[in-house]
Order: structure tokens, then C-alpha cells, then sequence
């Protein structure tokens, strides 16, 4: 268990108005990845960062943007809300010793109406 | 570009028997892949991780296969329980990226 907590859980919001989504970690993990889930699909990465204030995007960044300003708190934001960003969002990182296991938070679920 | 496909989408047994899980990748360049565990409302679970270069790996009863040349993998569990009941993903390491299958949901009728 990494100690990863995302808040908020669940949000509803509207159309045109900015979200801001927090996954905070207790392990010192360098890599960690906002991923979104939605029926029918895999989970599919949105942007990930491998340090404090590095970042890169994923295969569907667009809408989003994310910072890093603490090892320890990775922030993805939708500047602008719109309805086919209405899903589960998932925050993960990467375990230490190069096994590549992966760590997840507990989703927030976002309705954007 | 890496696919990563599960069938079935659902499977539904009694409990007790032993089943298995496929998962299929396309692209035989793997740097690992790794099977979850996600239970309604909540994140996922990690439960095997294969290496490239291993066969399978175990952990209770679950076993997991990897057969990278004809792009397949199975979790097999053993003995199965009601508390099993969750939807089971695949994720292939291609590239230093992350490749998911869509999930196999699994109901153990007690």
C-alpha cells in the first residue's frame, strides 16, 4: 500500500467550469500517473511526471494539465469541464526497485453535467 | 501500436471451480505484464507482476502465465471463492507504457 489519497471522491460540476483533482502519497515515489477509466475501455493514461515539476502527456491529454510542485502531490486539471470528461479518475504510482508495480489510489468519480 | 484485449468481458461460475482468465497482447515486445484486481467503487489491487523473461508467477491461488511469442497470458485461480468476485485487468509494459485491457468482471455464485 503506497498511501495514495485522491480528493475529492466524487464531484459534479458543470459544463465550462475548472476541476481540480488531488492525488497526495505517503511513499516518496518518483513516478506517479493520472489515469481515467471509463465502461467499455481500459484505463487509459492522461499524463504522468517522473519528478518534482516534470511531467509529459499521455495518449489523451487533451483538456487537462497536471502539476508537480511536491514529490509528494500530483494535481490534474480540466481547465474547462466538459461532459466527455465525465469518468473515473485514477491516480497511481510507480513502487520503488525498478519492478514496475503500480499502486493506485481509489478513484474520483467526476460528473460533469 | 500495442492492443491489449480480454475475453470474456464477464464470466460467471459456482464456486469452487477453478477458471481461468486470458488476456492477449499483439505486440510480443513486453517489458512485463501485470494482472489487477479492482472490486466495485474502489482503485486497483496489484496482484501478479511477470517479468519479461519468467514463465509465470504465483501467489496462493493465483498463477499467472506468460507466453510472450504467442502474445498471451492467463491468470488461473485455484479453488475459487465468492470473495474473488471483481473485475480482473490485464496491463502490458510496451515501450515503458502502460497498455490496459478493457477487464474481465467475475462472479463466484456461492
Amino acid at each position: 500500500d503506497a498511501g495514495i489519497t485522491q480528493s475529492p471522491r466524487h464531484k459534479v460540476t458543470e459544463t465550462g467550469t475548472p476541476v481540480t483533482l488531488r492525488c497526495h502519497q505517503t511513499e516518496n515515489h518518483r513516478y506517479m500517473y493520472w489515469y481515467r477509466q471509463d465502461p467499455g475501455h481500459g484505463l487509459r493514461l492522461i499524463h504522468y511526471s517522473y519528478g518534482v515539476k516534470d511531467t509529459d502527456k499521455g495518449e489523451v491529454s487533451d483538456g487537462y494539465s497536471v502539476s508537480r510542485s511536491k514529490t509528494e502531490d500530483f494535481l490534474l486539471t480540466l481547465e474547462s469541464a466538459t461532459s466527455s470528461q465525465t469518468s473515473v479518475y485514477f491516480c497511481a504510482t510507480l513502487g520503488e526497485g525498478n519492478t514496475g508495480e503500480l499502486f493506485f489510489g481509489e478513484g474520483s468519480r467526476l460528473t460533469v453535467l | 501500436k500495442q492492443e491489449v484485449t480480454q475475453i470474456p468481458a464477464a464470466l460467471s461460475v459456482p464456486e469452487g471451480e477453478n477458471l481461468v482468465l486470458n488476456c492477449s497482447f499483439t505486440d510480443s515486445a513486453i517489458y512485463n505484464l501485470q494482472w489487477f484486481r479492482q472490486d466495485p467503487g474502489k482503485g486497483l489491487t496489484s496482484l501478479l507482476l511477470i517479468q519479461s523473461s519468467q514463465r509465470e508467477q504465483t501467489s496462493g491461488r493465483l498463477n499467472a502465465s506468460l507466453d510472450k511469442s504467442s502474445g498471451r497470458s492467463t491468470l488461473y485461480i485455484a479453488a475459487s471463492q465468492p470473495g474473488d468476485s471483481a473485475t480482473y485487468l490485464c496491463a502490458v509494459d510496451s515501450n515503458y507504457q502502460l497498455i490496459w485491457g478493457a477487464g474481465t468482471k467475475l462472479i463466484i455464485k456461492p
